[in-house]
């Protein structure tokens, strides 16, 4: 099983700052199969990224995603209001899939 | 509208049995991968259990093996999960989700979870 460690766990910053947040696997992820979810409090988890950089239907340009093999980065350029949440990433290249612990990205 | 409705949570004891459905609505059903994933209140994701379109495919993690098993009628466009031999880590918010697969086997293409239904809730306790 490939265990996904996000970091940090909390990331404090303000409206217009850029964020920066971390997945690392414990073994490489096949053909980039990793995706980015953003949770608020009380919804469903929403896709943002899947394909490691490629972004889905709806998710705003501000959002954009790097890496390959072991280190994945989900970066959001200008943070808006509607950003704060916690965001989890998850690898699809092997069974089972799994997710990241999650990082929350806090005002 | 692209919906899916989960239902059939409830309070059970230990060692009994629920069954999760989960509603779809607005899209071609029977062409999409399926997922149910869960989370405990507070607590991060974990994937549960996935299906193939058609149904012939399926997936667990380790910890459900054998005591879940995932389902689909595409004929009546819903998603099930039976949940056996339940336990207390078994308590969770469940969600359904589903997932567009394209290209054929061995060679295919993932394009993540887009759809969620808002959770039923399962609570294992005595």
């Amino acid at each position: 099983e490939i265990v996904l460690t996000q970091s940090p766990g909390t990331l404090s910053l303000s409206p217009g700052e850029r964020a920066t947040l971390s997945c690392r696997a414990s073994q490489s992820v096949s053909n980039r199969h990793l995706a980015w979810y953003q949770q608020k409090s009380g919804q469903s988890p929403r896709l943002l990224i899947y394909g490691a950089s490629t972004r889905a239907t709806g998710t705003p340009v501000r959002f954009s995603g790097s890496g390959s093999e072991t280190d994945f980065t989900l970066t959001i350029s200008r943070l808006e209001p509607e950003d704060f949440a916690v965001y989890y990433c998850q690898q699809y290249g092997s069974s089972p899939r799994t997710f990241g612990q999650g990082t929350k990205v806090e005002f | 509208e692209v919906q899916l409705v989960e239902s059939g949570g409830g309070l059970v004891q230990p060692g009994e049995s629920l069954r999760l459905s989960c509603a779809a609505s607005g899209f071609a059903f029977s062409s999409y991968w399926m997922h149910w994933v869960r989370q405990v209140p507070g607590k991060g994701l974990v994937w549960v259990s996935r299906i193939d379109s058609g149904g012939s495919s399926t997936a667990y993690v380790d910890s459900v093996k054998g005591r879940f098993t995932i389902s689909r009628d595409n004929a009546k466009n819903t998603l099930f999960l039976q949940m056996n031999s339940l336990r207390a880590e078994d308590t969770a918010v469940y969600y359904c989700a589903r997932e567009w697969v394209g290209g054929t086997y061995p060679q295919l293409y993932y394009y993540g979870m887009d759809v969620w239904g808002q959770g039923t809730t399962v609570t294992v306790s005595s």
